[in-house]
């Protein structure tokens, strides 16, 4: 059974702060590695598709890095503002099984203006 | 573009009563599409994907059950609420990229 984990669970920082996430998953079989903003009352919101070691992405302040050979991402906020607040799940691709994703529990991000 | 519908967005039923859920696809054709759930306090599980017309698989054992009668639509399905199936329903669909969309959801209170 494949294990994705993220940290922390939740976090609280000031507008302004730089903030990162950890997603740590089996580094066996990669596939594919997604981030996802899920804020309050909206849907799932794509925000990354990361195939390659070393693949670094990058949307506005949001920015993403993968390594594949020791299984693990890290998602960076920049100047964190208070619509920044939302959960942040990372998803495993699964190669071969009807494309479906295995999640983190998520990282719950509170921004304070 | 693709747009992915669920209702109802809200329900609240009683222990041992029925369920159906309904997610419709617009915009594109033979998706693959999923059944997310959310318990309180917890990640998103995958329940069931179907690649097509008719076809499931199952992730977890449980008491829900899916279909899907028609190529864009896909519906979750209980004969009789428990406690436990609480929690906020996703339907998600993935086209042509391995990203996936999904719906508004549906919170389901079972009492």
């Amino acid at each position: 059974i494949l294990n994705v984990e993220q940290s922390p669970q939740s976090l609280h920082v000031q507008e302004g702060d730089s903030t990162n996430f950890t997603c740590s998953f089996p580094s066996s079989n990669f596939y594919a590695l997604h981030w996802y903003r899920w804020e309050t009352a909206k849907s799932p919101e794509a925000l990354f598709v990361m195939t390659l070691n070393g693949d670094e992405k990058k949307k506005g302040r949001i920015s993403a890095t993968l390594n594949t050979k020791e299984g693990y991402s890290y998602l960076y906020i920049k100047g964190s503002q208070p619509e920044d607040s939302a959960t942040y799940l990372c998803a495993l691709g699964a190669y071969n099984q009807g494309g479906k994703l295995i999640f983190g529990q998520g990282t719950e991000l509170s921004v304070k203006p | 573009s693709q747009t992915i519908h669920q209702w109802p967005a809200t329900l609240v039923q009683p222990v041992g009563s029925p369920l159906s859920l309904e997610c419709t696809v617009e915009g594109t054709s033979n998706p693959n599409l999923y059944w997310y759930r959310q318990a309180a306090g917890r990640g998103l599980q995958l329940l069931f994907y179907s690649v097509g017309i008719g076809q499931i698989s199952s992730e977890v054992p449980q008491n829900l059950s899916a279909s899907r009668p028609q190529d864009r639509q896909f519906i979750l399905s209980s004969k009789k609420l428990l406690l436990s199936d609480s929690g906020f329903y996703l339907c998600a669909g993935r086209m042509t990229t391995d990203t996936q969309y999904f719906g508004p959801g549906t919170r389901l209170t079972v009492l």
